[in-house]
């Protein structure tokens, strides 16, 4: 079946745009994760949907980000008045449910540029 | 503190050779999931293995398996037969239950090399 989809696969903007990120997770599961990963680095947690619940989102860096969730479904990540450091790979997964058992499928990321 | 350590930043090993690939973790959790990732150069996020904390046995996965020793916090990778294919950076990950945290957190990772 389909995995986790992600577009734009690349962006580049410049310092100060607005951008959107989209996931589309696999089909049935209920929980969506965004992470971020600055070259070299790990994967840095951003925001966790799971329903119809409130995201948790404790690993945003700023009040330029923000992330929703349509009908349980869809995901969009959102960088306002993008700054350089904002430059990574954004990382969306999906998983079933959130057991400790449940495996996050990640999508092939975004690879975002700041100008 | 730092959850998830891997001190290996890089890693050599010859083809059809086994490689291990150090993971030790914190947590006062009594319950967690402990992954392990592989990130070709294309980027992509490919789960390779997953340990919960109460299982028994080590998990495998194929040429894949998990050295678990609980009271010393470290959940190894072992890779048996390495292929030109396994060159990548691996991650190891946990997933605590307890709490309000569901995300993963991952190690800083390990770029492994197959040579020919």
């Amino acid at each position: 079946g389909a995995g986790v989809s992600q577009s734009p696969s690349n962006k580049v903007t410049e310092k100060g745009k607005d951008v959107e990120l989209r996931c589309d997770p696999i089909s049935g599961h209920t929980a969506l994760y965004w992470y971020r990963q600055s070259l070299g680095q790990g994967l840095e947690f951003l925001i966790y949907f799971q329903g119809n619940s409130a995201p948790d989102k404790s690993g945003l860096p700023s009040d330029r980000f923000s992330a929703e969730r349509t009908g349980g479904s869809v995901s969009t990540l959102t960088i306002q008045r993008t700054q350089q450091e904002d430059s990574a790979v954004y990382l969306c997964a999906s998983s079933p449910r959130h057991r400790s058992g449940e495996t996050q499928y990640f999508g092939p990321g975004t690879r975002l540029l700041v100008l | 503190a730092q959850k998830i350590t891997q001190t290996q930043p890089g890693m050599f090993v010859q083809e059809k050779e086994a490689v291990t690939l150090d993971c030790t973790y914190d947590t006062s959790d009594p319950s967690y999931g402990l992954f392990w990732y592989k990130q070709p150069s294309s980027g992509e996020m490919i789960f390779l293995i997953y340990q919960g904390s109460y299982d028994q046995q080590n998990a495998t996965e194929g040429r894949y398996s998990l050295n678990f020793q609980k009271a010393r916090k470290s959940a190894n990778l072992v890779i048996s037969a390495s292929q030109l294919g396994d060159s990548a950076m691996y991650f190891c990950a946990m997933r605590e239950v307890a709490g309000s945290a569901r995300q993963l957190t991952f190690g800083s990772g390990t770029q492994l090399t197959v040579l020919p």
